[in-house]
């Protein structure tokens, strides 16, 4: 069993749609980022959260660090939003979930 | 502030030769991490350096494979005697310090593409 498992793997949407992506994760952690690769392959990190919540834009992640759980939450989703979400787990290293691919449709 | 740089972007090399992939972190960042991403699979940890020293290489195959951060110039991944299944996308990303637990956030290069004929 991986330490950090996403679901869904797939996830299509229209535009609009309100998106959510989960995480969870098995081992014992100080942060958790959700990361951004979009289909020409580059890496941006979205967030780094240790409790709480976080919200930039129109992107906001939780964590629940007591279920070892996160998600990413996308409102008002648009077909920019296309990409495969990555969420990290920070141990002594990062340890990564397989990621999620999202396409949204116009 | 340029980001973190990666070159080259794409690399071909033939089975045997050596691939040296090189990463420039963000100005002020002393941290590097190298991941490697194979064909349809996660993002894996490879290494972690600061400048002049290798932190931690758990993730670093045990052979072909070393790892450098010089007092001056990017760090470079080297693999040598590259064979078909280190065809991968290879990720540097930069910090600009490390605390207990690596709570940093990491900056990500754009990669590059290594392909093995």
């Amino acid at each position: 069993k991986n330490e950090v498992e996403q679901s869904p793997q797939n996830l299509t949407a229209q535009e609009g749609e309100f998106i959510t992506i989960n995480c969870s994760y098995s081992v014992g952690i100080s942060a958790l980022h959700w990361l951004q690769q979009h289909p020409g392959g580059g890496i941006v990190s979205l967030f780094m959260l240790s409790s709480g919540k976080k919200k930039h834009g129109r992107l906001i992640a939780t964590i629940n660090i007591q279920e070892k759980h996160s998600s990413l939450h996308i409102t008002a989703s648009h077909p920019r939003d296309s990409a495969v979400y990555i969420c990290a787990v920070n141990t002594d290293k990062l340890i990564f979930g397989t990621g999620t691919r999202l396409q949204v449709f116009p | 502030n340029a980001g973190v740089m990666q070159n080259p972007r794409h690399l071909v090399r033939r089975r045997g030769q050596e691939a040296r992939l090189r990463c420039s972190p963000m100005k002020g960042h002393s941290h590097v991490y190298w991941y490697r991403q194979l064909p349809e699979e996660g993002l894996k940890f490879m290494v972690y350096l600061q400048k002049e020293n290798i932190i931690d290489e758990s993730g670093m195959p045990k052979e072909r494979f070393s790892a450098e951060f010089p007092k001056e110039g990017p760090s470079i991944l080297r693999i040598q005697q590259v064979v078909r299944g280190d065809s991968a996308a290879y990720f540097c990303a930069s910090s600009p310090f490390w605390t207990s637990g690596n709570t940093d956030t990491q900056y990500f290069g754009p990669g590059t593409r290594l392909t093995v004929l």
